[in-house]
């Protein structure tokens, strides 16, 4: 079956700007997450959702970063005044459940650049 | 609150060869151990987790991990590494809810 799918896969943007993520889950999974990798490094938690509510935000860096899920599928990241240091590879995770034994599926990432 | 080491940034290894990936983790608390794969331009896939029992866990591909409470360690392991190997693996850790915390990362290079 289809896995989870993120778009667009790069995307690059001026400082200042507002930019929206976008990522499609594996159809039925409950659970939703964000990571964000920077160069270099390991992805980094920045938000979960369960059904339609983000039961964790602690990870976004700033009030600059926000997310949604409207719907309980389909979820938004949206950052605004795009800052150099957003650069990033943005991931998105899914899972059936939240507990520990549902293995997270993840994306292929948007790539963001901003210049 | 938990942190995870990968002590190798870089693995070269020829082809056949067996291959070893150090991770450490902190923590006061039982912990959950993963390892992931992330070939390129494609999305981090899971190849192992160990949540209880057995310290040996098998995984996909090949590879094997063990789990080492006293050396608080998850390492990876193949005997025998293919070009198709090539590519970069994270350590992640949870304590027991959704969130996992990664290490940084080791790029392994496999040649012929």
């Amino acid at each position: 079956g289809a896995g989870v799918s993120q778009t667009p896969s790069n995307k690059v943007t001026e400082k200042g700007k507002y930019v929206e993520l976008r990522c499609d889950p594996i159809s039925g999974h409950t659970a939703l997450y964000w990571y964000r990798q920077s160069l270099g490094q390991g992805p980094e938690f920045l938000i979960y959702f369960q059904g339609t509510g983000a039961a964790d935000d602690s990870g976004l860096p700033n009030d600059r970063f926000f997310a949604v899920r409207p719907e309980g599928s389909v979820s938004t990241l949206k950052i605004q005044r795009t800052e150099r240091g957003d650069s990033a590879v943005y991931l998105c995770a899914s899972s059936l459940g939240v507990a520990h034994h549902n293995e997270q599926f993840f994306g292929p990432g948007t790539r963001l650049t901003v210049l | 609150a938990q942190s995870v080491t990968q002590l190798d940034s870089q693995v070269p290894v020829f082809e056949e060869a067996p291959v070893e990936l150090r991770c450490n983790y902190s923590s006061s608390v039982s912990v959950y151990l993963f390892w992931y794969v992330q070939y390129p331009n494609q999305g981090l896939q899971l190849l192992l987790k160990y949540l209880s029992g057995s310290t040996l866990v098998k995984g996909i591909n090949g590879f094997e991990a063990e789990f080492n409470k006293s050396q608080t360690s998850f390492h990876l392991r193949k005997p025998s590494v293919h070009i198709s190997d090539t590519a970069e693996y994270f350590c992640a850790v949870s304590q027991g809810d959704y969130k996992l915390s990664f290490g940084a990362g080791t790029t392994v290079t496999v040649r012929a």
